[in-house]
């Protein structure tokens, strides 16, 4: 069974800084990821989707790597703002069925 | 852009209640999707469609059924609503044909069932 981890949970940064979050998954019969931003008691925002087949997908300040034979992707984020504030949470999409796992999420908090 | 909406942002019933959560997207989407998702326990799937009448189940389906009447509207159905269902509640479309699509999601509905 797929399992998506994100670490850390929580990320606390000053503004300008470049950051990056991490996720992992175990199984690598994937056909692409997903980075999602969630707002406190909001839904989910697509952020990036990068394909099995990609090595990265860019879009304006983020950039998001996948490595699907070690199980791992990286959303990058340069010159964080406070606006960037929000949880981030990744998801693969299994060849099996084509469901969606999900990360639990890192919090990241960006001050001004 | 693509748009998908939830009938309710906040949502308040009574244990035993029948229940209905509604999703609508605009973009002509064939799968669809309802998941929960609780502190701790992050996001899980319910249900979903693939296309019109079609069902499938998730990993949580108990206590919930699902409508597919027209290929727009999604519904999730709590026959019996018990306190263990209170979550957030969020639903997705997607394009068919593949999965290498993007997930589109809802704003969720809260509900609290007392």
């Amino acid at each position: 069974k797929q399992e998506v981890t994100q670490i850390p949970a929580a990320l606390s940064v000053p503004e300008g800084e470049n950051l990056v979050l991490n996720c992992s998954f175990t199984d690598s019969a994937i056909y692409n990821l997903q980075w999602f931003r969630q707002d406190p008691g909001k839904g989910l925002t697509s952020l990036l989707l990068i394909q099995s087949s990609q090595r990265e997908q860019t879009s304006g300040r983020l950039n998001a790597s996948l490595d699907k034979s070690s199980g791992r992707s990286t959303l990058y984020i340069a010159a964080s703002q406070p606006g960037d504030s929000a949880t981030y949470l990744c998801a693969v999409v299994d060849t099996n069925a084509g469901k969606s796992t999900f990360g639990d999420g890192t919090t990241l908090t960006v001050k001004p | 852009d693509v748009k998908v909406t939830q009938s309710s942002r906040y949502l308040v019933k009574r244990t035993g209640e029948k229940v209905f959560l509604e999703c609508v997207q605009d973009m002509d989407h064939e799968n669809m999707f309802w998941y929960r998702q609780d502190p701790g326990l992050g996001l899980r799937l319910i249900y979903f469609s693939y296309d019109v009448k079609m069902k499938e189940k998730g990993d949580i389906p108990e206590g919930y059924s699902v409508s597919r009447e027209k290929k727009e509207r999604f519904s999730l159905i709590l026959e019996s609503a018990s306190t263990n269902q209170t979550s957030m509640y969020l639903c997705a479309s997607r394009i068919a044909g593949s999965s290498y699509n993007e997930q589109f999601f809802g704003p969720g509905t809260r509900l609290t069932v007392l």
